[in-house]
């Protein structure tokens, strides 16, 4: 079990849907991550929330867009996607975003597009 | 561009035997390193951090760093089947985002 908590889970749909993403820590961390992990290959960066506010985003297509409603909690919401976009992902969170404070990730979602 | 390497493997140990990892970055202003080990299908797991120079152990995994040479390697003494995984190798530039190495298989055969 991890302590940042992600769902759902499996998520399968079409590419006309419109669905989110949600992660959530409770251990005081002020920098959150969303993720992208294809099979065999290494997590690739999409956003990054650091004290609420968007800080980073790694030129991520605009049918994904994050959401961070509280120092807890982190959206992703999904509308549009490709079948490309299939993959695992997922959320992390850091005591700041600057510093040598180590990320945790959570369990992930993995997503497929039908 | 800032890189990290590590040999994709797959490194095939025996149960019981020393597992070797190691881990190249060339951003000479790295300030912290980290180890994930990633089972199949499920998400990285923080096992070890390191920020100085020398080694530091937890258990059976011994991290070492030489910033000097630039590499980070990560040690797993008596292996265990249930290290098989594949392992991230993570580096954090000074400022700047956590970059991560394309991961080495481990297998560990009974």
């Amino acid at each position: 079990d991890t302590e940042v908590t992600q769902t759902p889970k499996h998520l399968v749909m079409g590419m006309t849907n419109k669905k989110s993403l949600k992660c959530e820590q409770h251990m005081g961390h002020r920098a959150m991550y969303w993720y992208k992990q294809k099979a065999k290959k290494p997590p690739e960066l999409m956003f990054v929330y650091s004290y609420e506010k968007l800080s980073i985003n790694e030129s991520v297509p605009s049918r994904f867009s994050p959401e961070c409603p509280n120092s807890s909690l982190l959206n992703l919401h999904l509308h549009a996607l490709q079948p490309e976009d299939s993959a695992l992902y997922l959320c992390a969170s850091s005591q700041r975003q600057v510093g040598n404070q180590p990320q945790h990730f959570g369990d992930g979602t993995r997503l497929s597009i039908l | 561009q800032k890189e990290v390497e590590q040999n994709s493997g797959p490194l095939s140990v025996p149960e019981g035997a020393i597992a070797s990892l190691n881990c190249t970055y060339s951003d000479r202003g790295s300030q912290s390193f980290f180890w994930y080990r990633q089972y199949s299908g499920k998400s990285p797991e923080l096992i070890m951090s390191i920020y100085s120079n020398g080694d530091k152990e937890d258990g059976r995994f011994t991290a070492q760093l030489n910033k000097a040479s630039q590499y980070v390697s990560l040690l797993i003494r008596d292996s265990q089947p249930s290290d098989s995984a594949t392992y991230l190798c993570a580096v954090r530039p000074q400022g700047g985002k956590l970059i991560f190495g394309q991961g080495t298989e481990l297998s560990v055969k009974p």
